[in-house]
């Protein structure tokens, strides 16, 4: 257990679909991020919020869209997906941006488009 | 923009060989850190280097970081099946605000 939580762990969607994962953490730190996890392809860092703000949008396509109402819950909602999208996806947390701690990964949600 | 890069892709030894993965930048990096993955699993951090020529040991793993903070090494003494998995490293420059992770090498170990 690290102390950061997604659910669900597994999500089989249809390309017409709107759904949203859920990560909590309940380590009392402040900032929080989205990765995405392909096969044969490094960590791609999608979002970043810090305090609350996000601070970073790696190009992310506008069909995932974050949400952080409070610093220890991050959303990440779907709609539209295409079956590329189909990834392992990965919610983090750490202290703060900027202050060079490590980041603690949920569990991660599995993802399928079809 | 900075990109980190790690060889080997994969390596297979087999149980009680050494194990050594390493980690380059293309720009001088303010910090590194390494997560190992296990199959199925989430990335767990196991260290953060700092200062240009540190050397950090964690039981059976070394940890290095380069003189002149471009690159890293980890190597693993004696492998067990325990050490499946892939390992990351991760690092930040001194422009950037978000650690950047290496693709991982992925280890198997052969009983």
């Amino acid at each position: 257990e690290t102390g950061v939580t997604q659910t669900p762990r597994h999500l089989v969607m249809g390309m017409t679909n709107k759904k949203s994962l859920k990560c909590e953490q309940h380590l009392g730190h402040n900032a929080m991020y989205w990765y995405k996890q392909s096969a044969k392809k490094p960590l791609e860092l999608m979002f970043v919020y810090n305090f609350k703000e996000q601070t970073e949008n790696n190009s992310v396509p506008s069909r995932f869209s974050p949400e952080c109402p409070n610093s220890s819950h991050l959303f990440l909602h779907l709609h539209t997906l295409q079956p590329e999208d189909s990834a392992l996806y990965l919610c983090a947390s750490s202290q703060a941006v900027l202050a060079n701690t490590e980041a603690f990964f949920g569990q991660g949600t599995r993802l399928t488009v079809v | 923009g900075q990109q980190v890069m790690q060889i080997p892709q994969y390596q297979h030894v087999q149980e009680g060989e050494d194990f050594t993965t390493y980690c380059n930048s293309s720009t001088t990096l303010s910090n590194i850190q390494w997560y190992k993955q296990r199959p199925g699993g989430h990335p767990v951090f196991l260290i953060q280097l700092v200062k240009s020529g540190e050397v950090k040991k964690q039981k059976r793993l070394t940890f290095q970081f380069g003189e002149a903070k471009k690159n890293s090494s980890l190597h693993i003494t004696a492998t067990q099946t325990t050490d499946v998995g892939t390992y990351f490293c991760a690092g930040i420059d001194n422009y950037g605000q978000n650690f950047v992770f290496g693709p991982g090498t992925r280890l198997s170990v052969l009983p």
